[in-house]
């Protein structure tokens, strides 16, 4: 009964490759976001969609590609891993275009590239 | 630029004893102010939405308020389960960026016995 659900859980990669974290909201909601979480703490938005139509794309490396290819689901494919991506990435969604009801956030991936 | 500063850093309070944690911001034109609670290992949690300055929401043993400038996450007589990383996060709507959320970077809060 998840709402928000993010696989995989966990990630330990090589520098240089490609992996993807999928994401899915059975809420019925109309926007989705990534944000990155780094250890710190420190939440950070990178991208957002609303109806699969990209609204936000912030200052992001384009190693990082968002799909979404219907409004339940954005993917996160990340191209040539560095070290400083490290990092976990949260998936999350809201109602409406906006965040004023507040996110759903899933449960987080946590990348480790090695 | 947006920004959410919180303070303390960290806090750790007996079971019973009463503390408040600060969030102050700079937003152009704020459209909302939310709280979110953040357990180890897991996605962050909503919490509050305060939309303007005086208002007040409560829920079970947290009272958060909000002026022109910060807001205040007040904790009652708190217990062990209250444990966890408190972030705050404002919602712009005058520069184009009304669509995310700018987070700080959480109380980590402690509550022992």
């Amino acid at each position: 009964d998840t709402a928000v659900s993010q696989t995989p859980k966990y990630l330990v990669t090589q520098m240089g490759n490609d992996k993807s974290i999928k994401c899915e909201q059975n809420l019925g909601h109309d926007t989705m976001y990534w944000y990155k979480q780094d250890s710190k703490k420190f939440l950070k938005i990178m991208f957002s969609y609303n109806n699969k139509e990209l609204i936000i794309n912030e200052t992001v490396p384009n190693r990082f590609s968002p799909k979404s290819p219907d409004k339940a689901h954005l993917n996160l494919h990340i191209n040539s891993l560095e070290l400083g991506d490290s990092a976990v990435y949260f998936c999350a969604s809201s109602q409406g275009r906006g965040p004023l009801y507040g996110y759903t956030f899933g449960s987080g991936t946590r990348l480790t590239v090695v | 630029e947006d920004q959410v500063t919180q303070s303390p850093e960290a806090l750790r309070l007996q079971e019973g004893e009463s503390s408040s944690l600060n969030c102050s911001y700079t937003v152009s034109g704020l459209r909302g102010l939310f709280w979110y609670r953040q357990d180890p290992g897991k996605g962050p949690e909503f919490l509050f939405t305060l939309y303007s300055a005086g208002e007040e929401k409560e829920k079970e043993r947290l009272k958060a308020t909000l002026t022109k400038k910060e807001s205040f996450l007040h904790i009652t007589a708190p217990k062990p389960e209250d444990s966890a990383t408190y972030l705050c996060a404002v919602q712009a709507g005058l520069t184009g960026g009304g669509n995310k959320l700018t987070f700080g970077t959480g109380t980590q809060l402690k509550v022992e016995l």
